[in-house]
């Protein structure tokens, strides 16, 4: 079974430049999340699909930040303009929609942002 | 007060001991507990699941947790050098569609 698939797995951009981070998860998965991983902390959550539906965005800074799931597969995260704090590593991650949650979110190997 | 609370660590034991790891949470409506393990520059992986009061045991993990203190805790018997990782806690408020929330990790290091 193919796990979760993102890419670019690197990238470095200026300040004020724009990026877009892709992620096909788990064939089946209906649920589908975004997080943002700061060095040395834990992953936050940015945002979650139900199929093409958001479930959750309360933490997506929504001034820069932007995110799609069309047809209820995969995923694009978007940023513009970027900002220095933007550095981290996006995880995506998807899990079964069960109704009842197990927890066991698969995650993507992620995508490295540097900003400078 | 931060929603998953861990300590940072690095908590430093010597290989075949037992490495406890410690987690408190704020939300006392949270229904399920997770541990995730995350070796360097990888992703995260689930270890540990545990949804009632009480131990649960897989293998060399253990799983404590108790409701009323806001509290769950991983033992880790017989630590591995291969054991030494970022032990990530992670809450989730309902058994339904909510996503995780994560605490700050702790770094385990087993020392042969």
């Amino acid at each position: 079974e193919a796990g979760v698939a993102q890419s670019p797995r690197y990238k470095i951009i200026e300040k004020r430049q724009s990026v877009a981070f892709w992620c096909n998860p788990i064939s089946g998965h209906a649920t589908l999340y975004w997080y943002q991983q700061i060095l040395g902390q834990g992953p936050k959550l940015l945002i979650q699909f139900q199929n093409n539906g958001v479930v959750d965005d309360s933490q997506l800074p929504k001034d820069r930040f932007s995110a799609e799931r069309l047809k209820g597969v995969d995923s694009t995260l978007k940023i513009q303009p970027a900002k220095l704090e933007d550095s981290a590593v996006y995880l995506c991650a998807s899990s079964l929609d069960m109704g009842i949650g197990t927890g066991e979110l698969f995650f993507g190997e992620g995508s490295r942002l540097t900003v400078l | 007060q931060k929603e998953v609370e861990q300590n940072s660590g690095p908590l430093s034991v010597p290989e075949g001991a037992i490495a406890s790891l410690n987690c408190t949470y704020s939300d006392r409506v949270s229904q399920s507990f997770f541990w995730y393990r995350q070796y360097s520059g990888k992703s995260p992986e689930l270890i540990m699941s545990i949804y009632s009061n009480g131990d649960k045991e897989d293998g060399r993990f253990t799983a404590q947790l108790n409701k009323a203190s806001q509290y769950v805790s991983l033992l880790i018997r017989d630590s591995q050098p291969s054991d030494s990782a970022t032990y990530l806690c992670a809450v989730g408020r309902d058994t339904g569609r909510r996503a995780l929330t994560f605490g700050s990790g702790t770094r385990l290091q087993v020392q042969p």
